[in-house]
């Protein structure tokens, strides 16, 4: 089955403790995507992957690292947590071709409670 | 900067009744895809349907359909017949033909079917 998996699904976590949250895709797509959701604000892209060893910023990227050395992986992760990162986040992968209309395909999401 | 907006924070429909979503976008690029996203409160993110920016016929998916008008940045979504199980927040995205892959979202509708 062609999916996005999430881990973890829900954290709860203190300010300043480092945690990673992964992102894999069995599609074998190229792009990859961070995006996080906050009531009254919709989503908005925190980073993105063109393919192995290619990010680059999205518009929310301050506080957030990724990395892309595999293509199927692409981890989310917050160096120094804090309560403003308090949200929901997804992992979106696509097959990229320059002009395609491929849809995104979504992760069923990470709950992240900085304390 | 691209922007998408959804000036109805909340609407509901009496079930089996039309219930028509709206959403403007301001962009100066022309060629672009926009989208319609579900998601129920699983939280999970469901594609509705999409639409090519050069297109000028609207995108029907079974009882979703849009109404696309590029020149005055409109892109609404008409549910027809509605059921409970469209009860759900929804999202309009936008995003460019060539580049970054990034979806810029609407701040989201949420839906709410009447038995």
């Amino acid at each position: 089955e062609a999916q996005v998996t999430q881990n973890p699904r829900y954290l709860i976590t203190v300010t300043g403790k480092k945690l990673t949250v992964t992102c894999s895709q069995n599609m074998n797509h190229e792009y990859m995507s961070w995006y996080r959701q906050d009531p009254g604000l919709g989503l908005r892209q925190i980073y993105y992957s063109m393919n192995v060893e290619v990010t680059d910023k999205g518009d929310v990227p301050e506080g957030y690292k990724v990395s892309r050395k595999e293509k199927r992986n692409f981890p989310l992760i917050l160096e120094s947590p804090s309560p403003n990162q308090t949200s929901l986040y997804f992992c979106a992968s696509s097959l990229y071709f320059r002009g395609s209309n491929q849809p995104q395909h979504f992760g069923d999401g990470t709950r992240l409670s900085i304390l | 900067a691209q922007t998408v907006t959804q000036s109805q924070p909340e609407m509901s429909v009496q079930e089996a009744e039309t219930v028509t979503l709206s959403c403007t976008y301001d962009t100066s690029e022309s060629d672009y895809y926009l989208f319609w996203y579900k998601q129920p409160p699983s939280r999970q993110m469901i594609l509705v349907i999409r639409q090519e920016a050069y297109k000028q016929q609207n995108a029907t998916e079974n009882r979703f359909s849009v109404n696309f008008q590029k020149a005055a940045k409109s892109f609404s979504l008409k549910i027809s017949d509605s059921q409970l199980g469209d009860a759900a927040m929804y999202f309009c995205a936008y995003r460019i033909t060539f580049g970054n892959e990034k979806l810029t979202f609407g701040t989201g509708t949420r839906l709410t079917i009447i038995p």
